[in-house]
């Protein structure tokens, strides 16, 4: 079975700053793994994504997340963040089955303050 | 190509009431996932359907709860007898392919048990 533990449940940060959103997982098979964001009122979008390769993966939107094996965690990281970044921000992983359900971790809600 | 689209986007029940939440996948979308968000909390894991098929549903409460995906027409989850403790917010997510294929979401329908 797999797990996913979001270290932050709230991280406020200035706009034009960097931010950190950590994950860390737990999987006794390998694993794919997620983030997604989530806007209010709305459903889940995918940021990025890693499978295999390249351990520092790039997404939409200027974000990226590096894939860190031995410490089994994949933070989400920004340079300088917007405004427009605030929102729910969830990890995921999925085991290496043919369903591809994804297990969520808690989610850290990002508040960009001006 | 319209998205993953949920109705209602909010459904009042009195305890006691059925729940029927629909979810349209994407076109060429075979594949639907339902997920349960409860207040403060992550996204959990519910059913995974093919058409005509259920192919994973652990995550699925042993009682009350069922769902469906016909051949024609939209995915059903469908709740029998409401309890508050299923208010809730319910996600639908469609893939092309089974796996590591991604997922997209709807916007959810959340529901509200009086």
């Amino acid at each position: 079975a797999q797990s996913v533990t979001q270290l932050d449940s709230q991280v406020p940060v200035f706009e034009e700053a960097p931010v950190e959103l950590r994950c860390n997982y737990s999987s006794s098979v390998s694993v794919y793994l997620f983030w997604y964001v989530q806007y209010p009122n709305q459903g889940l979008q995918l940021l990025l994504k890693y499978l295999s390769g390249s351990t520092l993966v790039k997404g939409i939107n200027g974000f990226e997340a590096e894939f860190n094996k031995s410490q089994t965690s994949f933070h989400l990281r920004k340079p300088s963040v917007h405004i427009s970044d605030t929102a729910e921000y969830f990890c995921a992983v999925s085991d290496r089955s043919n369903t591809g359900k994804l297990i969520f971790g808690q989610g850290t809600t990002l508040q960009v303050k001006p | 190509n319209a998205g993953v689209m949920q109705n209602p986007r909010h459904l009042v029940r009195r305890r006691g009431q059925e729940a029927r939440l629909r979810c349209s996948p994407m076109k060429g979308h075979s594949h639907v996932y339902w997920y349960r968000q409860l207040p403060e909390e992550g996204l959990k894991f519910m059913v995974y359907l093919q058409k005509e098929n259920i192919i994973d549903e652990s995550g699925m409460p042993k009682e009350r709860f069922s769902a469906e995906f016909p051949k024609e027409g939209p995915s059903i989850l469908r709740i029998q007898q409401v309890v508050r403790g299923d208010s809730a917010a319910y996600f639908c997510a469609s893939s092309e392919l089974a796996g590591v294929n991604e997922q997209f979401f709807g916007p959810g329908t959340r529901l509200t048990v009086l």
